[in-house]
């Protein structure tokens, strides 16, 4: 199993502003995911964060709203920049492969309201 | 892509069994995941089924495959208040991949 730490838990941000996210797993692991959960909806992946490459962004998604970076195999952040209220959703990171199924672990998530 | 649908909303009454139903599109899964997500909190897994299987008992909670159908079903016995929350039902396409996601069911238990 894994344990992923995440933070922040929550935060209001201004809008125009800018807020990273920060994930910490337990384990080595190569490959980190990013979502967005808006409210009501179900996840929506962002970008698969590779250690020591740029990471691939989903449909939607792109390099200059959603900075991503992974200086290592334990962490990665995640930036939200120029927030707008539409940004508003829960953040999560995850990570596959550290179990015996292939199941996904997550983090905590992180609840952004922009305002 | 792969969809994976669910109903959006379940209410039941306590002591009642609840039937959450999913139905996907990728059949190469070597397993099916059911995960939890109680209110403010991350995902955690609840059960999965290997693909090869139709049911699974665990406690509670009992998932039925149908592979013909690409049907899953997780049913809870005996819900309790503590059950409400919102379950996914999820597949890997298999090795360190990102998971699809279903879109959710919120599940309410009335006391």
């Amino acid at each position: 199993s894994a344990v992923i730490s995440q933070k922040p838990s929550r935060d209001i941000c201004q809008r125009g502003t800018s807020l990273t996210i920060q994930c910490q797993v337990d384990s080595q692991v190569t490959m980190m995911f990013w979502y967005r959960q808006q409210p009501g909806q179900s996840l929506t992946l962002i970008a698969t964060a590779n250690q020591g490459s740029e990471a691939t962004y989903e449909s939607g998604f792109v390099i200059d709203k959603f900075p991503i970076s992974r200086p290592n195999l334990t962490f990665s952040t995640l930036t939200v920049s120029n927030m707008s209220p539409e940004d508003s959703s829960i953040y999560l990171c995850s990570v596959v492969g550290l179990g015996v199924r292939d199941e996904a672990f997550f983090g905590q998530g992180t609840r952004l309201t922009v305002v | 892509g792969e969809d994976v649908e669910q109903s959006l909303f379940l209410s039941v009454r306590e002591g009642d069994s609840s039937v959450i139903n999913c139905t996907y599109t990728d059949s190469s899964s070597t397993y099916l995941y059911w995960y939890k997500q109680e209110p403010g909190a991350g995902l955690q897994l609840l059960t999965y089924i290997f693909s090869n299987m139709d049911m699974k008992q665990d406690q509670r909670l009992t998932v039925l495959l149908n592979k013909k159908d690409k049907h899953l079903s997780l049913r809870i016995a005996d819900t309790q208040t503590g059950d409400s929350a919102i379950y996914f039902c999820a597949e890997p396409p298999g090795g360190y991949q990102k998971v699809t996601f279903g879109t959710g069911t919120k599940l309410q238990v009335i006391p």
